[in-house]
């Protein structure tokens, strides 16, 4: 079946600039979390949506991030004012009711943003 | 703030060799234990995962992982790597029954036939 769709796949831009990424998690999924991965590092917590409210956005590194959730299934990352320094991969995942033992994570295959 | 610590980030090794991959994390109460793999050009896969119950865990691809509280460890193994194994290994941990899947650095593993 589908899984995690993220668009666009590359995004490069400039710096001082506005971006959206998106996020289409598995259908009937209530669960979305976006991570964002810098070269030779892990996965780092961004948000945590349940539904259509941001349930946990303590991993969002500044107030030029902003995330959405409005019907409770497409999310969109907004980056606005962006810095070199937010270049990484932005991945988003998606679980059936949120990080549970019968409710694992599934990852999208992540937006590379490149700011220049 | 949980934190996730892996260690010998690039791993080469030959087909038939056993692979172990260190994994510790810094929180003194209750956790969840997650190892993820990413391999080349796909998105991450949930490889184990731990709750509760018998610390040692199976999971797919042959893969184990051994959690032992008075370490803060949970050590990923593979008796005899294959060369399909090749990719990133992460570690991850949930704590204090928040959703915040937090990451090590991972480890990258290459296998040569």
């Amino acid at each position: 079946g589908a899984g995690v769709s993220q668009t666009p796949s590359n995004k490069v831009t400039e710096k001082g600039k506005y971006v959206e990424l998106r996020c289409d998690p598995i259908s009937g999924h209530t669960a979305l979390y976006w991570y964002r991965q810098s070269l030779g590092q892990g996965p780092e917590f961004l948000i945590y949506f349940q539904g259509t409210g941001a349930a946990d956005d303590s991993g969002l590194p500044n107030d030029r991030f902003f995330a959405v959730r409005p019907e409770g299934s497409v999310s969109t990352l907004k980056i606005q004012r962006t810095e070199r320094g937010d270049s990484a991969v932005y991945l988003c995942a998606s679980s059936l009711r949120g990080g549970t033992y019968n409710s694992p994570l599934h990852f999208g295959n992540g937006t590379r943003l490149t700011v220049t | 703030a949980q934190s996730v610590s892996q260690h010998n980030h690039h791993v080469i090794l030959s087909e038939a060799a056993s692979l172990e991959l260190g994994c510790n994390y810094s929180y003194g109460g209750t956790v969840n234990l997650f190892w993820y793999v990413q391999y080349p050009g796909q998105h991450l896969q949930l490889l184990l995962k731990y709750f509760s119950g018998d610390p040692l865990v199976k999971g797919i691809k042959g893969f184990e992982a051994e959690f032992i509280k008075s370490k803060f460890s949970f050590n990923l193994r593979k008796p005899s790597v294959q060369w399909s194994d090749t990719a990133e290994y992460f570690c991850a941990v949930t704590a204090g029954g928040n959703n915040r899947l937090a990451f090590g650095k991972g480890n990258q593993v290459v296998v040569i036939p």
